[in-house]
C-alpha cells in the first residue's frame, strides 16, 4: 500500500538547522510531486512548497524561500525538507504529502514530524 | 497575495446536514479539495475536484462550488465526523489552505 513514512521528533536550539525525511513506498516515487505542509500547535495547515522528485525542481512560498530547501534521493525513494536558522516560531508538525503533477489534492500524507525549537 | 477563508467553527445535530464553506477569488478558477483532520492525526482527503470522493469516504460527503465559494456538505452527520476540516486549492503554481473549520456534532 502507498505509504509516506517520516523521520522522528526533533528538538533543536534557536539558530540550528533540521532535516526531515519522508520515505515513499508502494508507488513509483518519481511519478508524484511531494509537498510539505506545517502545522503549528493549535493552528491550521500551512503549505511550504513542492518538489518534483523526477527533476528535482522546487517551488517555495516566497516568504520561506531563504529558509527552506527541498531535496530528494531517488535511489532510496526519499524526500527531504531542510530548515535553517530555526526560531521558536518554527515549532510545528512538518508533514509531507503527495499529489500528481499540477494537482493540489494530497491523497497520501506522512504521519508528521514534530520539530520543537527552544531558546 | 490570495487567500481562502473558512468559518472557524460550525455545529450540527447528529443526523442533520451541515455545509462547510471555503471562499476566495481563486475558487472562481480552480476547484477546492477538502481534508478531515482529527486530533493527533494526519489529514485525510475526503473530497477533491468538482465532486470526487476518494475510495473509502462515505457518500454522505459531497462537494459543490459556485462563484468564489466551494462547499463540503455532510448529509446525515455522524459522531465520527466531528473533526477539523480544511480546504485547499491552487493559486497559480502555489497551493493555498483555508484556516480550517472545527465541526462539532451535537
Amino acid at each position: 500500500q502507498v505509504q509516506l513514512v517520516q523521520s522522528g521528533t526533533e528538538v533543536k536550539k534557536s539558530g540550528a538547522s533540521v532535516k526531515v525525511s519522508c520515505k515513499a513506498s508502494g508507488y513509483t516515487f518519481v511519478d508524484y510531486y511531494i509537498h510539505w505542509v506545517r502545522q503549528a500547535p493549535g493552528q491550521g495547515l500551512e503549505w511550504l512548497g513542492w518538489m518534483n522528485p523526477k527533476s528535482g525542481d522546487t517551488k517555495y512560498v516566497p516568504k520561506f524561500q531563504d529558509w527552506v530547501t527541498m531535496t530528494r534521493d531517488t535511489s532510496i525513494n526519499t524526500a527531504y525538507l531542510e530548515l535553517i536558522s530555526l526560531t521558536s516560531d518554527d515549532t510545528a508538525v512538518y508533514s509531507c504529502a503527495r499529489a500528481g503533477q499540477g494537482r493540489t489534492e494530497f491523497d497520501k500524507w506522512g504521519q508528521g514530524t514534530l520539530v520543537t525549537v527552544s531558546s | 497575495s490570495s487567500e481562502v477563508t473558512q468559518d472557524p467553527a460550525v455545529s450540527v445535530a447528529l443526523g442533520q446536514t451541515v455545509r462547510i464553506t471555503c471562499q476566495g477569488d481563486t475558487l472562481r478558477t480552480y476547484y477546492a479539495n477538502w481534508y478531515q483532520q482529527k486530533p493527533g492525526q494526519a489529514p485525510i482527503l475526503v473530497m477533491y475536484g468538482k465532486n470526487n470522493r476518494p475510495s473509502g469516504i462515505p457518500d454522505r460527503f459531497s462537494g459543490s462550488s459556485s462563484g468564489d465559494t466551494a462547499s463540503l456538505t455532510i448529509t446525515g452527520a455522524q459522531a465520527e465526523d466531528e473533526a477539523d476540516y480544511y480546504c485547499n486549492t491552487r493559486d497559480n503554481d502555489h497551493v493555498l489552505f483555508g484556516g480550517g473549520t472545527k465541526l462539532t456534532v451535537l
